[in-house]
């Protein structure tokens, strides 16, 4: 079955960029998602890329996509305290109703 | 910005009770869903529902497990009778059902079973 994995801690200081790594199996079309998750909170959607894409990007926040390998990275830009949060990496298959299938969760500690 | 709600943000029951969880889909939306995330474990697909049955479910989702729409807003998770091991935190998410799909979550309810 699919599988996401990520590493489960990073800590950056305040302006610095911050890359959350994350790794996945499914080989077919899919849809990749990043979801925060703020303490005590729901998950909420950041961006998501679509499987034939390399690169989007979003304000602060830039998906690379290495679909040979099949890794994927969320890069913040300028990062700030209220980044400060678990950032999931997930993946959905394309059409209709899906599965999203989440990582462990990287939790990302911003030090002022 | 239309988003998912669910009540309660907290439940607390004892074991062996049924409990019911509620949650409302954003409008348009004619696909949704439950995960689960027991504390400190990853977020776990429960059941997908489409035009008033269930997709996919899990291996998790066994019948202690029942989902339903009662009407044209709610969309609800019961659990006939709750063990300690169902405390987690459980999502709903909704999406429209189109090619270019995303799953929206809603806050969460977070179960406690003592």
């Amino acid at each position: 079955g699919e599988d996401v994995e990520q590493s489960l801690f990073l800590s950056v200081r305040e302006g610095d960029s911050s890359v959350i790594n994350c790794t996945y199996t499914d080989s077919s079309s899919t849809y990749l998602y990043w979801y925060k998750q703020e303490p005590g909170a729901g998950l909420q959607l950041l961006t998501y890329i679509f499987s034939n894409m390399d690169m989007k990007q979003d304000q602060r926040l830039t998906v690379l996509l290495n679909k040979k390998d099949k890794h994927l990275s969320l890069r913040i830009a300028d990062t700030q305290t209220g980044d400060s949060a678990i950032y999931f990496c997930a993946e959905g298959e394309v059409g209709g109703y899906q599965k999203v299938t989440f990582g462990t969760g990287t939790k990302l500690q911003v030090i002022p | 910005e239309p988003e998912v709600t669910q009540t309660p943000s907290h439940q607390v029951t004892q074991m062996g009770q049924e409990v019911i969880l509620r949650c409302v889909p954003i409008s348009n939306h004619l696909y949704f869903y439950w995960y689960r995330q027991i504390l400190g474990q990853k977020v776990e697909f429960l059941v997908s529902f489409y035009n008033n049955e269930i997709s996919e479910k899990s291996e998790i989702f066994d019948d202690q497990f029942s989902v339903e729409r009662p009407d044209g807003s709610n969309f609800t998770l019961k659990i006939r009778s709750t063990k300690l091991e169902d405390s987690a935190m459980y999502f709903c998410a909704s999406s429209e059902g189109t090619v270019s799909d995303t799953q929206y979550f809603g806050p969460g309810t977070r179960l406690t079973v003592l």
